[in-house]
């Protein structure tokens, strides 16, 4: 059965530092994969997704992303992190065959460090 | 463009007390779905509508929950009755079609006591 593993529960940084979430997915077929963040009290946002092509996908503020078929992951970087950055970040995987829907992660919470 | 709407935001009831949510997708969009997220947790999808029929509902515990979108736009989630592990926030998406990114409303918190 397909799967989202986010391994890390927490994460701090300091402002202005680089980062990297980690996702890793087990799933059958090419998956559509997204990241997604949550602020508290808020909606989730898509910050990107991979369909398909280019397997570096550029998302909005400053994200990218890298699909690694090889390693069955699907990384969120960004070069450097702002305080407003701070929120819950959710990795999803979408099964494209029969109905399609999609797997969330458990999600990593991210706090910047001023 | 308007977002998706759900309501209300906040609910607090009773065990074996009934609930219902609204949710109002962007006009447009063709699949609905409806998700619950436990506290620490990511969402779980609960069912998902292509208009106004459902092309999965696999995770929807039907002997209290239940879903209609009868007119293919807005749709109710109701609760009956809720038991304590129902307590979440109950987040309600849509998309253009069953390809396309997904948008989320706000959600309904939902607790019981």
């Amino acid at each position: 059965a397909q799967s989202v593993t986010q391994p890390d529960i927490h994460i701090t940084v300091s402002e202005g530092a680089s980062l990297e979430l980690r996702c890793n997915y087990s799933y059958g077929a090419t998956p559509y994969l997204f990241w997604y963040v949550q602020s508290p009290g808020q909606g989730l946002q898509l910050l990107l997704k991979y369909f398909s092509g280019d397997t570096l996908v550029q998302g909005i503020k400053g994200f990218e992303a890298e699909f690694k078929r090889s390693q069955s992951s699907f990384n969120l970087r960004k070069p450097s992190v702002h305080w407003s950055d701070a929120a819950e970040y959710f990795c999803a995987v979408g099964e494209a065959s029969g109905t399609y829907k999609y797997i969330f992660g458990t999600g990593t919470r991210l706090k910047v460090l001023a | 463009e308007a977002g998706v709407a759900q309501s209300p935001r906040y609910k607090i009831i009773e065990k074996r007390q009934s609930v219902a949510f609204w949710c109002n997708p962007i006009s447009g969009h063709a699949t609905l779905y409806w998700y619950q997220q436990i506290l620490g947790q990511g969402p779980k999808l609960l069912i998902q509508f292509q208009n106004n029929g459902v092309v999965d509902d696999s995770q929807l515990p039907k002997d209290r929950f239940s879903a209609e979108r009868l007119k293919g736009v807005d749709s109710t989630l109701k609760i009956q009755p809720a038991k304590l592990e129902d307590s979440a926030v109950y987040l309600c998406a849509s998309s253009l079609d069953r390809v396309s990114s997904e948008f989320f409303g706000p959600g309904t918190r939902l607790t019981v006591l």
